[in-house]
């Protein structure tokens, strides 16, 4: 079973700083990897995701991350940081294995990390 | 505009009451899934779809109970025998429930405890 671990469930930067959010995941097999941003009391947008193409995938806002297979990692980076970036942001992981196993077809998220701006 | 919406926006339970979440989406989408959301605990999923009038349990099902009798809809029940509902509720849809699929949600609904 796959599993996802975000390490700092609460992450400051400052306006214009670099912002570098860390996802680790557990998988048999390479996984597919998703980032999901979530600002207050709404629902998740897709940031990003690997589906075993390039390994650095561009997302949205100036976003993206890159698959580390040695180091079993997709860390999220942007350059420079904005004022509406700050939100609560997600990682998470499928198997692609599972899509021939009925039932088994399963996002895992990660317990997610709450980027504050710093003006 | 396409999308998936959740209603209502705030839901208030009495002890021993079951009360019913809605969700619905004009994506066209067949899968739909159901996630408990609980601070520093991330997404749990409750209940998911791939067919309708079909749906699996997801990984804490207890306590909850769901249809799917049209495409568009997968309403969540949260029953009296869920001892602590109070949470953030999501709903979300794929195309076709593949894993490698975006999943889209809605905006929520938060259940509240008397």
């Amino acid at each position: 079973a796959q599993s996802v671990t975000q390490l700092g469930s609460h992450v400051s930067v400052s306006e214009g700083a670099l912002v570098l959010l860390r996802c680790n995941y557990s998988s048999s097999v390479p996984p597919y990897l998703f980032w999901y941003v979530q600002y207050p009391n709404q629902g998740l947008q897709l940031l990003l995701k690997y589906t075993s193409a390039a390994t650095l995938v561009k997302g949205i806002n100036g976003f993206e991350a890159e698959f580390k297979k040695s180091e079993t990692s997709f860390h999220l980076t942007k350059p420079s940081a904005h004022m509406r970036d700050a939100a609560e942001y997600f990682c998470a992981v499928s198997d692609p294995g599972s899509a021939s196993n009925f039932g088994n077809e399963k996002l895992t998220f990660g317990t997610g990390t709450r980027l504050t701006i710093i003006p | 505009d396409g999308g998936i919406t959740q209603s209502p926006k705030y839901l208030f339970r009495k002890e021993g009451q079951n009360v019913t979440l809605s969700c619905e989406q004009n994506l066209n989408h067949d899968a739909m899934y159901w996630y408990r959301q609980d601070p520093g605990q991330g997404l749990r999923l409750i209940y998911y779809s791939q067919i309708v009038n079909d749906f699996q349990k997801g990984d804490i099902a207890e306590g909850y109970s769901v249809s799917r009798e049209k495409k568009e809809s997968f309403p969540l029940t949260v029953t009296s025998a869920q001892k602590n509902p109070t949470a953030f509720y999501l709903c979300a849809s794929t195309i076709t429930g593949g894993v490698q699929e975006t999943q889209y949600f809605g905006p929520g609904t938060r259940l509240l405890v008397l």
